[in-house]
């Protein structure tokens, strides 16, 4: 199974400041006859199930805010939220679909400082 | 409006089984994967099961042998039946649809609110 890596777990960013979070993949979830790679990003808000952000390692899904985007290529990715709203408070997920079983990291929680 | 409804969710005692429902509207069920997730309190997500739009079925380690997924198309509705239930299943079970169409596992764009299931005695 490909083991997903958060990092941080947990981390304070001040509003309107930048919070970077960082997924590692123990092998390459980039597929080489189409370029892409299989990971995607979600939030999850305490109560709420999680809410896809992004896809394809950058693309975003429709409706969510320009502030986030994915970045990243083959087992290291970043997601990054640009001028933190209270709203963002949170907890994020990596995921890979690149092969079966999919395996999610272990989730970053996000606090307002 | 694009939306899963999940059901079927309660107490169950070890070794019990469940079965869980989640009805699908406002796409096309029948053209794309569908698959389970759930959450076991305080912890992060663990996939479950995926049924890929042509029947194809895919399933974690942890549940092989002991859970069931299925779909009825012309109900827009996707089943997990789980047998042989252990205290290690407590969860909430979530339904998602796959970004996309075809087996496999995918990214998954719409989620269910969930539905709880505790094994205990």
């Amino acid at each position: 199974d490909i083991v997903m890596t958060q990092s941080p777990d947990s981390l304070a960013v001040s509003l309107g400041e930048r919070a970077t979070i960082n997924c590692k993949s123990s092998q390459s979830v980039l597929y080489s006859s189409n370029n892409k790679n299989y990971l995607a990003w979600y939030q999850q808000k305490p109560g709420q199930p999680p809410k896809l952000l992004i896809y394809w390692a950058s693309t975003r899904e429709s409706g969510v805010p320009d502030r986030f985007s994915g970045s990243g290529s083959g087992t290291d990715f970043t997601l990054t939220i640009n001028s933190l709203q209270a709203e963002d408070v949170a907890v994020y997920y990596c995921q890979q679909y690149y092969t079966t079983p999919c395996t999610f990291g272990q989730g970053t929680k996000l606090e307002i400082k | 409006e694009v939306q899963l409804v999940e059901s079927g969710g309660g107490l169950v005692q070890p070794g019990g089984s469940l079965r869980l429902s989640c009805a699908a509207s406002g796409f096309t069920f029948s053209s794309y994967g569908m698959s389970w997730v759930r959450q076991a309190p305080g912890k992060g997500l663990e996939w479950v099961s995926t049924g890929g739009s042509g029947g194809s079925t895919y399933y974690a380690d942890s549940v092989e042998g002991r859970f069931t997924i299925s779909r009825d198309n012309s109900k827009n509705t996707l089943y997990l039946q789980m047998n042989s239930l252990r205290a290690e299943d407590t969860a909430v079970y979530y339904c998602a649809k796959n970004g996309g169409s075809g087996g496999g596992v995918y990214y998954m764009d719409v989620w269910g609110k969930g539905t709880t299931v505790t094994v205990s005695s």
